[in-house]
């Protein structure tokens, strides 16, 4: 069955400092891979995505993503983190077909303190 | 145009107890997802509509679960003689169908079981 896996469940940083963090997913066939944010008080909103081609994804708020096939994994990065950062954030995979169920991590939790 | 809207936002009421959980997808979204967020468990499928029809149904816990979809639109969850374990916030997602189409989340319903 398919699986993902959130590396790091509780991350505290201060403002400016870089960020990683990381997901695995067990699945050998076609992906879609995916990071959504939820900020507190409001809903899951998409991050960024990779469906295909260049592995090194960008996406809103300066967050990037690049995709490892080799290594099964999709890691988030920003190089430096604002307060407006604190929120957690789910990977999540769906496979090709028209059931694009998502599998999700259980969320890392990140703190930004000013 | 709206998002996807979830009614009511929040629940609460007796074990053994009936409830019923409504979405309201972006119109247009043929595509209609059922998600339940649990501390401790993470983000957990329950079932994908196309259309009216669920193909997939494998992520319902049990048989006091229940969802249909009507018009091809609005879906109602549905689930029997609750329990406690069946406290958390549940999230509705839609989108278009096919490749590469992200799915946009409502901001849920949480449920609490007394």
């Amino acid at each position: 069955a398919q699986s993902v896996s959130q590396h790091n469940h509780h991350v505290i940083l201060s403002e400016a400092a870089s960020l990683e963090l990381g997901c695995n997913y067990s699945y050998g066939g076609t992906v879609n891979l995916f990071w959504y944010v939820q900020y507190p008080g409001q809903h899951l909103q998409l991050l960024l995505k990779y469906f295909s081609g260049d592995p090194l994804v960008k996406g809103i708020k300066g967050f990037e993503a690049e995709f490892i096939k080799s290594k099964f994994s999709f890691n988030l990065r920003k190089p430096s983190v604002q307060w407006s950062d604190t929120a957690e954030y789910f990977c999540a995979v769906n496979r090709a077909g028209n059931n694009r169920k998502l599998i999700w991590g259980l969320g890392t939790s990140l703190a930004v303190n000013p | 145009g709206a998002g996807v809207s979830q009614s009511p936002s929040n629940k609460v009421t007796e074990k053994g107890k009936d409830v019923e959980l409504r979405c309201d997808p972006i119109s247009g979204h043929t595509a209609l997802y059922w998600y339940r967020q649990s501390l401790g468990q993470g983000l957990e499928f329950l079932i994908y509509f196309q259309g009216n029809s669920a193909p997939d149904k494998s992520g319902l816990p049990s048989d006091r679960f229940s969802a249909e979809r009507t018009g091809g639109s609005v879906s109602t969850l549905t689930i029997q003689r609750t329990q406690q374990e069946d406290s958390a916030v549940y999230l509705c997602a839609s989108s278009l169908t096919g490749q590469g189409n992200i799915q946009y989340f409502g901001a849920g319903t949480r449920l609490s079981v007394l």
